[in-house]
């Protein structure tokens, strides 16, 4: 069966610079989630899309922003990155009315230097 | 604060034994609970869920039983082999404005020894 697709899987990149994560949902999946994972600790939820409009903010900071096209892919930007951003990046999708259980991708490592 | 938090951060088992992780949560609203598994490196892995209208549920070789008086939430696997060892979380679906964030709870690490 079609999983979540992130793409890349590995960033590195240097202080101030930006970054663009990508993330795929399966298909016939409308709702796109990011989250945050850092060593050692549990995923943070950063925001979600359905239907291409923004769900649901959590703890993610102003630097960063994501939208959802209209194929349902999302992209979550990140700017002016500090070494704190240094994490796992987990995109996960879910269709409503089905159960919205929530599938998760392999996520992108992004290390600030 | 809403919060969901694993009673034990490492369990060690021998293969073939039964084992239970544990998870307390603390909004007592929460409609809906899963259970993940993480192997190093990947994303977080369904393995089963529970709505608390449920007070257990089975799947293949996992039982998640959920006590709402106490506000716990417990995965049983039977038989574990050591392709189950990985972190393991539970998440509490947050109903708030009616969208479908997860709260993670803190990882519990499964150990299987052959």
């Amino acid at each position: 069966a079609a999983g979540v697709i992130q793409s890349p899987r590995h960033l590195i990149k240097e202080k101030r610079e930006t970054a663009t994560l990508k993330c795929y949902p399966i298909p016939r999946h409308d709702t796109v989630y990011w989250y945050q994972q850092g060593p050692g600790q549990d995923p943070q939820f950063l925001i979600s899309f359905y239907e291409k409009m923004q769900s649901d903010k959590g703890s993610i900071p102003d630097r960063f922003s994501a939208q959802q096209f209209s194929d349902y892919h999302s992209e979550l930007n990140m700017s002016s990155l500090e070494l704190g951003d240094s994490a796992l990046y987990f995109c996960a999708s879910s269709q409503r009315g089905f159960g919205d259980t929530q599938y998760f991708g392999p996520g992108t490592r992004l290390t600030v230097l | 604060g809403e919060s969901v938090g694993l009673h034990l951060p490492t369990l060690s088992v021998q293969e073939g034994d039964n084992s239970i992780i544990n998870c307390a949560y603390s909004n007592s609203a929460s409609d809906y609970f899963i259970w993940y598994k993480q192997e190093s490196g990947k994303g977080p892995q369904f393995i089963i869920d529970i709505r608390s209208n449920m007070d257990k549920r089975q799947g293949q070789r996992v039982t998640v039983l959920l006590n709402k008086t106490v506000k716990h939430l417990s995965l049983q696997i039977a038989a574990t082999q050591p392709g189950d060892s990985a972190v393991y979380f539970c998440a509490e679906r947050s109903v708030g404005r009616g969208f479908q964030k997860l709260v993670f709870g803190t990882g519990t690490r499964l150990l299987v020894s052959p």
